[in-house]
């Protein structure tokens, strides 16, 4: 069984940049959600993915999008960067037939600048 | 949304020592879950526990949904114990977590 993977581990980007973050869910799974996890806070609910839609949206500007592809692997697109975007951005797959418990995978820091 | 409190903040225990972590929510909820946060960032299942008591090894989770509260316990903590633990809550498609307790074990 393969666990979640994330790409790339560390990023670095300039302020009014754009990025892409990338998931591939553990297999057998079908609902990718992610989150953003500043530092010494709990993770934040960004949004959630699910056979192809979003499912659910927490409170973050739309500047903040996503995908979900038909192998429910997942891209988080932050457009025009700020300086607070700086975090842990985890990614997290679960299935309806498990009662949603969520896998994470290892993050991906991301550092603006 | 769901608002869930953990306590205590920040705990020092002697290793060898047992401890008791509680996870607080204010809202009925489909699943809860508790995590273990390693020094690079992942985030480490170690309980899905809507209700009831499980066990794993030295550590053990009881949540009684009816009152709203779930307890982590670490018994006999060794210093691979350290690090934050995250309580978090499934209900309208999201995981709400926990501030976190952060735990350490010293020697």
């Amino acid at each position: 069984e393969t666990g979640v993977t994330q790409s790339p581990t560390h990023l670095i980007k300039t302020r009014g940049q754009q990025v892409t973050l990338r998931c591939s869910s553990q297999s057998g799974h079908n609902t990718v959600s992610w989150y953003q996890q500043a530092l010494g806070q709990g993770p934040q609910f960004i949004f959630q993915y699910y056979r192809e839609e979003e499912n659910g949206r927490g409170n973050f500007p739309p500047r903040f999008s996503g995908l979900q592809f038909p192998n429910y692997s997942s891209e988080l697109n932050v457009n025009a960067l700020e300086l607070d975007d700086s975090a842990l951005y985890l990614c997290a797959s679960s299935s309806s037939t498990s009662g949603y418990e969520q896998y994470f995978g290892p993050g991906t820091r991301l550092t603006v600048t | 949304g769901i608002q869930v409190e953990q306590s205590p903040p920040d705990l020092i225990l002697q290793e060898g020592a047992n401890s008791t972590l509680r996870c607080n929510f204010s809202d009925s909820v489909n699943n809860l879950q508790w995590f273990h946060q390693n020094p690079w960032g992942q985030l480490i299942n170690l309980f899905y526990i809507p209700s009831g008591t499980k066990q794993n090894g030295r550590l053990s989770a009881t949540t009684v949904a009816t009152e709203r509260y779930s307890l982590l316990y670490i018994s006999s903590s060794q210093t691979t114990d350290s690090g934050v633990y995250f309580c978090a809550v499934y209900g309208n498609n999201r995981l709400a977590f926990g501030k976190g307790n952060q735990v350490v074990v010293i020697p």
